[in-house]
C-alpha cells in the first residue's frame, strides 16, 4: 500500500525557513515523480513544485520560485521541501504528491496524495 | 500559463440524478505525439486529500466507479455522475498536466438538493 506521510509544518514568523519531509513507502519510491501541492484553509488546489524520478526536471509555480527548493533523496526514499523567506500568503496545508507515470519524461497524473502538513506563517 | 476554468462553482443534485461539471482551458491539453489529452478529475471530500478519479480526460482510476465519467475534446471537458449517491458529496477539480505550471480548477462544490 503506498503511504506518503508529510511532516515540518508548524506556525512560523514571515521571513523565516522551514523544511518538510515526506516519508514514502509501499512503492518504488525511485521511479517514480514527485510533487507538492498547497491548499490554503477553505480555498482550492495550486501546484508548487514537481521533481521527475531521476531529479533530471524540476519545476516550481512562479509564486514560489526563488524561494522554495524541492529535492529527493531516493537512497531514504524521502521528498523535500526546503521552503525559506516564508510569507503570510504561503499559509496552508501542503500535501506531497505521487505522479502515477514510472520513469516517465513527461508529467503525469497525481495518483497519491498524503494527509499533508499545516504550514502558518503569522507573526 | 494554462487557465482551467471550472463551471460552475457549485451545484444541488437530487440523490440518484445526474450531476454534470464543466471545465476549460484557456488552450488545447491535446498531445500530438500520443493523441491524449492530459487532463484529471479529483474529488476532495471534507477533512481529506484529494483523490484522482478521471485521467487522459476518459479514463476511470482503478476502483472508481463506473458511476463516474469523464469526457471531451479540444479545450471543453466534462465530468458526469450519471446517478449521485449521497458519499459522492465532495469538491471536485479538473487539472491539467501538459505543461508548467501545473494547474487546477477552481474547484465546483457538489451537493445533496
Amino acid at each position: 500500500e503506498v503511504q506518503l506521510v508529510e511532516s515540518g509544518g508548524d506556525l512560523i514568523q514571515p521571513g523565516r525557513s522551514l523544511r518538510l519531509s515526506c516519508a514514502a513507502s509501499g512503492f518504488s519510491f525511485r521511479d517514480f515523480a514527485m510533487h507538492w501541492v498547497r491548499q490554503a484553509p477553505g480555498k482550492g488546489l495550486e501546484w508548487v513544485s514537481g521533481i521527475t524520478w531521476n531529479s533530471g526536471n524540476i519545476e516550481y509555480a512562479d509564486s514560489v520560485k526563488g524561494r522554495f527548493t524541492v529535492s529527493r533523496d531516493n537512497a531514504k526514499n524521502s521528498l523535500y521541501l526546503h521552503v525559506n523567506s516564508l510569507r503570510v500568503d504561503d499559509t496552508a496545508f501542503y500535501y506531497c504528491i505521487k505522479a502515477s507515470g514510472r520513469r516517465s519524461f513527461e508529467w503525469s497524473p497525481f495518483e497519491h496524495w498524503g494527509l499533508g502538513t499545516l504550514v502558518t506563517v503569522s507573526s | 500559463d494554462i487557465v482551467m476554468t471550472q463551471s460552475p462553482d457549485s451545484l444541488a443534485v437530487s440523490l440518484g440524478e445526474r450531476a454534470t461539471i464543466n471545465c476549460k482551458s484557456s488552450q488545447s491539453v491535446l498531445s500530438s505525439f500520443n493523441n491524449r489529452h492530459y487532463l484529471a478529475w479529483y474529488m476532495q471530500k471534507p477533512g481529506h486529500p484529494p483523490k484522482l478519479l478521471i485521467y487522459w480526460a476518459s479514463t476511470r482510476e482503478s476502483g472508481v466507479p463506473d458511476r463516474f465519467s469523464g469526457s471531451g475534446s479540444g479545450t471543453d471537458f466534462t465530468l458526469s455522475i450519471s446517478s449521485l449517491q449521497a458519499e459522492d458529496v465532495a469538491v471536485y477539480y479538473c487539472q491539467q498536466y501538459y505543461s508548467t505550471p501545473l494547474t487546477f480548477g477552481g474547484g465546483t462544490k457538489v451537493e445533496i438538493k
